[in-house]
């Protein structure tokens, strides 16, 4: 089993839809979460910190589900601008990062 | 605005060939990474290293090392190159003393070994 797992995609939604992402983790001794964006061609960037209680940037919402081990992203009223691949990113006990291999949205006019 | 910058963005080398990617930070932070990225396989960890002179082995170092002999920059080195080195090679930093994992990304090298 790969310690952090996402489904790949793609996911192809119309403009002002609402989508989530799940990804998840094996290590139940992890510690922090993020969410990276990159755009095609590309390098990733941080899109969000995820916390314990949730947390919400705009119309972005991430949230940890620590005993079922998974982070979903939350992104309501897509934008053409939000077609990218999300990347969830796991931080273990001994602080190695660990990348999703990433999921592909496209949002279509 | 942290910058990391890497020395080529496209690279098109022979097999066997010695391969340098270089890669330079500008903002003192103390770890640096290089990762390849591969579609479905996503961001590999090859090596990484946190101060000066040192490095540490990711998940998959067979046929690279690196280099850090200066604080802001850390080259990687195919000692022989072949073609399943071909990828995309993106190196990051990041500064974890400040309680921020963040890691900022250079643009990347996109290699090709024929």
């Amino acid at each position: 089993r790969k310690e952090v797992e996402q489904d790949p995609g793609p996911f192809n939604v119309p403009e002002g839809a609402t989508v989530a992402f799940n990804c998840t983790y094996s290590n139940s001794a992890s510690q922090s979460f993020f969410w990276y964006r990159q755009d095609c061609r590309k390098e990733p960037k941080l899109l969000m910190s995820v916390y314990s209680s949730g947390n919400e940037d705009g119309r972005f919402t991430a949230q940890l589900n620590r005993a079922s081990q998974y982070i979903s992203l939350l992104i309501r009223d897509s934008k053409l601008s939000d077609s990218a691949t999300y990347l969830c990113v796991v931080i273990g006990s001994a602080r190695q990062l660990t990348f999703g291999s990433g999921t592909q949205l496209t949002v279509l006019p | 605005d942290v910058k990391v910058t890497q020395s080529s963005r496209y690279l098109v080398k022979r097999t066997g060939e010695k391969v340098f990617l270089e890669c330079v930070q500008d903002m003192d932070h103390e770890n640096m990474f290089w990762y390849r990225q591969d579609p479905g396989l996503g961001l590999r960890l090859i090596y990484f290293s946190y101060d000066v002179k040192m490095k540490e082995k990711g998940d998959i170092p067979e046929g690279y090392s690196v280099s850090r002999e200066k604080k802001e920059r850390f080259s990687l080195i195919l000692e022989s190159a072949s073609t399943n080195q071909t990828s995309m090679y993106l190196c990051a930093s990041t500064q974890p003393s400040t309680g921020n994992y963040e890691q900022y990304f250079g643009p990347g090298t996109r290699l090709t070994v024929t």
